[in-house]
């Protein structure tokens, strides 16, 4: 069973552009949700898709955007860049919508803004 | 608004301590409680998953117990090992329609040799 992957490990950017962040799944997940993680602050929930639909979504901006594919992989992006978005970005992964399922995270993003 | 805090912050501790990390909750209508281990620059490991329904949770020398009517949730950690230093963080759903999960702030752990 392969967990969840992200991709890229790691990435710079300059303020005001885009960036894409991908997720894969773990297999049998329909759900994704992501986080952004600030150093030495827990996660944010930024938004999650289930079933390739926006499915709730926390405190960001709409720069802050996302997408689910078919097969359940999902890809955050990010435009306008600020500094402070520099932060290490969690996916996860749960074979549902609701709140009892465990979610699985995979091992993130760090995204330097400089 | 649900709100999570750990304390302590931070904590370091000899090898083969018994040690408790604690976490608070102010919304006790929650579902389930989940706990994370989180190495330096690296993603979250799931550790332990409380369903609203149990008391307590056994993961080899981690025990987590939840106490809904207190708001609390602890984390007990047996004979730690240098291997155990990283931060742990709890998190609570913070709705019942989606997976959003509310995280505390995460207690650093350092267990020295």
């Amino acid at each position: 069973e392969t967990g969840v992957t992200q991709s890229p490990t790691h990435l710079i950017k300059t303020r005001g552009q885009q960036v894409t962040l991908r997720c894969s799944s773990q297999s049998g997940h329909n759900t994704v949700s992501w986080y952004q993680q600030a150093l030495g602050q827990g996660p944010q929930f930024i938004f999650q898709y289930y079933r390739e639909e926006e499915n709730g979504r926390g405190n960001f901006p709409p720069r802050f955007s996302g997408l689910q594919f078919p097969n359940y992989s999902s890809e955050l992006n990010v435009n306008a860049l600020e500094l402070d978005d520099s932060a290490l970005y969690l996916c996860a992964s749960s074979p549902g919508s609701r709140s009892s399922y465990e979610q699985y995270f995979g091992p993130g993003t760090r995204l330097t803004v400089t | 608004k649900q709100e999570v805090t750990q304390i302590p912050a931070a904590l370091s501790v000899p090898e083969g301590e018994n040690l408790v990390l604690n976490c608070s909750f102010t919304d006790s209508a929650i579902y389930n409680l989940q706990w994370f281990r989180q190495d330096p620059g690296k993603g979250l490991t799931s550790l332990l998953l409380i369903q609203s329904s149990q008391r307590e949770q056994t993961s080899g020398r981690l025990n987590a117990s939840l106490d809904k009517s207190s708001g609390r949730s602890t984390l007990y950690i047996a004979a730690s090992q240098p291997g155990d230093s990283a931060t742990y963080l709890c998190a609570v759903p913070g709705s019942s329609n989606t997976g959003k999960l509310i995280f505390g702030q995460g207690t650093t752990l350092q267990v020295k040799p």
